[in-house]
């Protein structure tokens, strides 16, 4: 099965600044998802990435899909406390939709 | 309002008994999954639904059992099989089909053994 790679594992920034997690994986991305967890909560659905090139961008956050279709990045700018949490990428495993590979998630703290 | 709960939120069991979580979700959704979630690491999947009346294990599906006999409910029983099951539990559904669409989770529930 599919592994998945982020980095960095946790990140303490400054709010106002800006911050980039990476989601690596060895195979194709067919379907590519971010998504964030607050502290013992389910996840929220952020945004999901299909085609090589891809960018989507929801307020200030911004998700691309590298060309090859193997690594995406999550952007954050102008961080804001409402930021903190876990975020986590997720990949199809195969072709065809069915189920999801998660990475080990990037756990990010905004400091005042 | 439509959605997924899990419950119940908080769980307790002594080591050997079995243990049922509960998922249900209102959103017409074909597909449902099981996730469990430790201290530093992703979501493994346990199991998941496609289609009601089938089911398929996912990466960590021993000393776990499921059942899909209605389309909006999907629980875990947690067996004294489990070596370690103290962890956090996550219930999602999918719409289904072909085309790739978000998994939509549920609240999840914290199991303790004691």
């Amino acid at each position: 099965s599919q592994e998945l790679e982020q980095s960095p594992q946790s990140l303490i920034v400054q709010e106002g600044k800006n911050l980039t997690i990476n989601c690596t994986s060895s195979k194709t991305l067919y379907g590519l998802y971010w998504y964030k967890q607050k502290y013992g909560e389910g996840l929220i659905f952020l945004m999901m990435l299909q085609k090589g090139g891809e960018e989507k961008s929801h307020e200030k956050i911004t998700a691309k899909l590298d060309e090859k279709k193997q690594q995406s990045s999550l952007h954050i700018t102008a961080s804001q406390p409402s930021h903190a949490g876990i975020y986590l990428c997720g990949a199809e495993d195969t072709g065809t939709a069915s189920k999801l590979t998660f990475g080990t998630g990037t756990r990010l703290q905004v400091t005042l | 309002d439509g959605g997924i709960t899990q419950s119940p939120k908080y769980l307790f069991r002594k080591e050997g008994q079995n243990v049922t979580l509960s998922c249900e979700q209102n959103l017409n959704h074909d597909a449902m999954y099981w996730y469990r979630q430790d201290p530093g690491q992703g979501l493994r999947l346990i199991y998941y639904s496609q289609i009601v009346n089938d089911f398929q294990k996912g990466d960590i599906a021993e000393g776990y059992s499921v059942s899909r006999e209605k389309k909006e409910s999907f629980p875990l029983t947690v067996t004294s099989a489990q070596k370690n099951p103290t962890a956090f539990y996550l219930c999602a559904s999918r719409l289904g089909g072909p085309s790739y669409n978000e998994q939509f989770f549920g609240p999840g529930t914290r199991l303790t053994v004691l």
